[in-house]
């Protein structure tokens, strides 16, 4: 069974990088149907899609955050990553990764979701 | 694509039924999926394609629409699925949107 996990730091202070790997187990992060993507949730708010990568480095990114985030893809150990710059409050949320279908983008499976604060 | 839920809360008796609805700003055709999310836990797929059950879904989880309205229905509540439900499209993504949640209440 395919199982994703969160980690990384839980705090970070404002103007520095948020970095967070998703590690993939019980499963191939190479498979050609699946993109692996990052979402986040403020707190007590919605869902909002960060973007995807696919294994072979290709990636789409939120408009709203595309000038501050960085995907990578490590398919040796099975990893995938999330870096966000020059981070304020507003993105203080819980940040979940998932594994998107190729051609229809729907979510079949999620990480349990870590927590990041942004506060000095 | 802007996609509107309805109503924001929804308070419904175990036994009975719930229909929770999506808006899409556009034509996103049967590219729908909703979620349903407890709290401290990630979101868990319910239906994709908009009608199609995900694994291990239950029967009483069923979905309809296409186009521009949509639909969850749960035919009979159980105390289990008291939680936040979000559609989320994906007709041309990327991007993907998701609305902003119904909260199904025990009434």
């Amino acid at each position: 069974q395919l199982h994703l996990q969160e980690s990384g730091p839980g705090l970070v202070k404002p103007s520095e990088t948020l970095s967070l790997t998703c590690t993939v187990s019980g499963g191939s992060i190479s498979g050609s149907s699946f993109y692996w993507g990052w979402i986040r949730q403020s707190p007590g708010k919605g869902l909002e899609w960060i973007g995807a990568i696919y294994y072979s480095g290709v990636t789409y990114y939120n408009s709203s955050l595309k000038s501050r985030v960085t995907f990578s893809v490590d398919t040796s150990k099975n990893q995938f990553s999330l870096s966000l710059r020059s981070v304020t409050a507003a993105d203080t949320a819980v940040y979940f990764c998932s594994r998107g279908l190729g051609y229809y983008y729907y979510m079949d499976v999620w990480g349990k979701g870590t927590t990041v604060t942004v506060s000095s | 694509i802007v996609l509107t839920q309805s109503p924001a809360t929804l308070s419904v008796s175990p036994g009975e039924k719930a229909t929770l609805s999506c808006r899409a700003s556009q034509n996103i055709n049967t590219n729908l999926a909703w979620y349903q999310q407890k709290p401290g836990q990630p979101p868990r797929l319910l239906i994709f394609a908009a009608s199609t059950r995900a694994t291990g879904i239950p029967a009483r989880f069923s979905g309809s629409g296409s186009g521009t309205e949509f639909s969850l229905t749960i035919s009979s509540l159980q105390s289990e699925d008291f939680a936040v439900y979000y559609c989320q499209e994906y007709n041309k993504w990327p991007p993907i949107t998701f609305g902003q949640g119904t909260r199904l209440d025990i009434k």
